[in-house]
């Protein structure tokens, strides 16, 4: 089944405390991100990768970071987390069409952490 | 700033009838547009996706594009009450940057 998985899926936490989140997909996709959704701001992209070892700055990549050593892997790495990173976090990955646009982008489960 | 713009409803309409979601964006670099179905607690889902000006029809949905106006919007036609959910639109610069509105809560009464 093709599919992007999160883990975990929920994460409480406390300040300062390392963590990563990892991000799997098995539909062989060039492009990765990583998003974050709050209420009323909607989903805003942190960080993605068009491929292995390229990666770039999405909106809000502050207190962020990512690796992409394989194309199904792209874990979210939060090296000392603070209370406004508590949100609602997405992994999505989509492939490169023909005529260069961005196919569908294909959404983790979703990992909901609370940073104390 | 790129900015996608979405009225945040609730949008309400009875079962049957057409429900309109508009969107407007700033940058008219902007190449791709997508439409998004979120239900509480899960994850977004594609609806529909259009690359080029005019309509774009799928079973009961239609996206249309008006890249001169920046606008972009979904009618759903005869809405189900299983179609109340948010609509997230989402717009694609250079195919790397994507933004999305902040989502237009539908629900449909039966």
């Amino acid at each position: 089944e093709a599919q992007v998985t999160q883990n975990p899926r929920y994460l409480i936490t406390v300040t300062g405390k390392k963590l990563t989140v990892t991000c799997s997909q098995n539909m062989n996709h060039e492009y990765m991100s990583w998003y974050r959704q709050d209420p009323g701001l909607g989903l805003r992209q942190i960080y993605y990768s068009m491929n292995v070892e390229v990666t770039d700055k999405g909106d809000v990549p502050e207190g962020y970071k990512v690796s992409r050593k394989e194309k199904r892997n792209f874990p979210l790495i939060l090296e000392s987390p603070s209370p406004n990173q508590t949100s609602l976090y997405f992994c999505a990955s989509s492939s490169h069409l023909s005529g260069g646009e961005r196919g569908e982008q294909f959404f983790g489960p979703g990992t909901r952490l609370t940073v104390l | 700033q790129k900015e996608v713009e979405q009225n945040s409803g609730p949008l309400s309409v009875p079962e049957g009838a057409i429900a309109s979601l508009n969107c407007t964006y700033s940058d008219r670099g902007s190449q791709s547009f997508f439409w998004y179905r979120q239900y509480s607690g899960k994850s977004p889902e594609l609806i529909m996706f259009i690359y080029s000006n005019g309509d774009k029809e799928d079973g009961r949905f239609t996206a249309q594009l008006n890249k001169a106006s920046q606008y972009v919007s979904l009618l759903i036609r005869d809405s189900q009450p299983s179609d109340s959910a948010t609509y997230l639109c989402a717009v694609s610069y250079n195919n790397n940057d994507m933004r999305f509105g902040a989502g237009t809560r539908l629900t449909v009464k039966p």
